[in-house]
């Protein structure tokens, strides 16, 4: 599976949107990306994946470039809530299999 | 629909003891997975079980065996427990690309 490279951390306002970056320029053409978010040592929660097009949830939207190099996820609305480590994968589809790094600790500041 | 379900939350061992860590699905999954979490880092995958009968070794096997029980169970057993061992233990299924995860095991060996 591809490796992923992510900023260790970021802020962002409470009510503004947090736009998280993840580079994956080795990716190659059946591998999705997908994002996790852990909040305080709890199990990780998924939040959306995307293969080549633009994605949009009720949680997050996913904007992944035209050569598939690297994605933004976007909190449209970041509460305190969403304050938690965001893990950017990359992974074909062989058993669900998912590489986890460090990820981006997102802190959402009153 | 509890999810994912995880037993003991807590447990302490000393060196060279054994115990078995169970993990259960309501969700009629077909693949299970056990990470573990060390402090500051991501999640690493012990093993995985594609389907009900098979079992694979992920990324960190030694020390662990595991025993796909039934569909719906997927436990983890430590035979000769050793302070490396000292992390948080998630489980999780999938069917298709979502992972659900547990709320995992904290496991102090001493």
């Amino acid at each position: 599976d591809a490796k992923t490279t992510q900023p260790p951390s970021m802020d962002c306002a409470e009510g503004r949107a947090a736009n998280l970056p993840c580079n994956h320029s080795t990716i190659s053409g059946n591998e999705y990306v997908y994002w996790y978010r852990q909040i305080h040592s709890q199990g990780p929660q998924y939040i959306i994946h995307g293969l080549k097009n633009n994605e949009t949830n009720e949680m997050a939207s996913l904007i992944i470039t035209e050569d598939r190099k690297s994605s933004t996820l976007i909190l449209p609305h970041a509460t305190l809530r969403d304050t938690a480590v965001y893990y950017c994968i990359v992974s074909g589809t062989s058993y669900g299999k998912l590489t986890f790094g460090q990820g981006t600790i997102l802190t959402v500041h009153p | 629909n509890a999810g994912v379900t995880q037993t003991p939350k807590f447990q302490v061992l000393k060196t060279g003891q054994s115990m078995t860590l169970q993990c259960a699905q309501d969700m009629n999954h077909n693949s299970m997975y056990w990470y573990r979490q060390d402090p500051g880092m991501g999640l690493r995958l012990i093993y995985y079980s594609a389907s009900e009968g098979t079992t694979d070794k992920g990324e960190v096997p030694n020390g662990y065996n595991v025993s796909r029980l039934n569909k719906r169970e997927f436990s983890l057993r430590l035979e000769s427990a050793a302070p490396s061992q000292t992390s948080v233990y998630f489980c999780a299924s999938t069917e298709g690309a979502t992972q659900y995860f547990g709320p995992g095991t904290r496991l102090l060996v001493l």
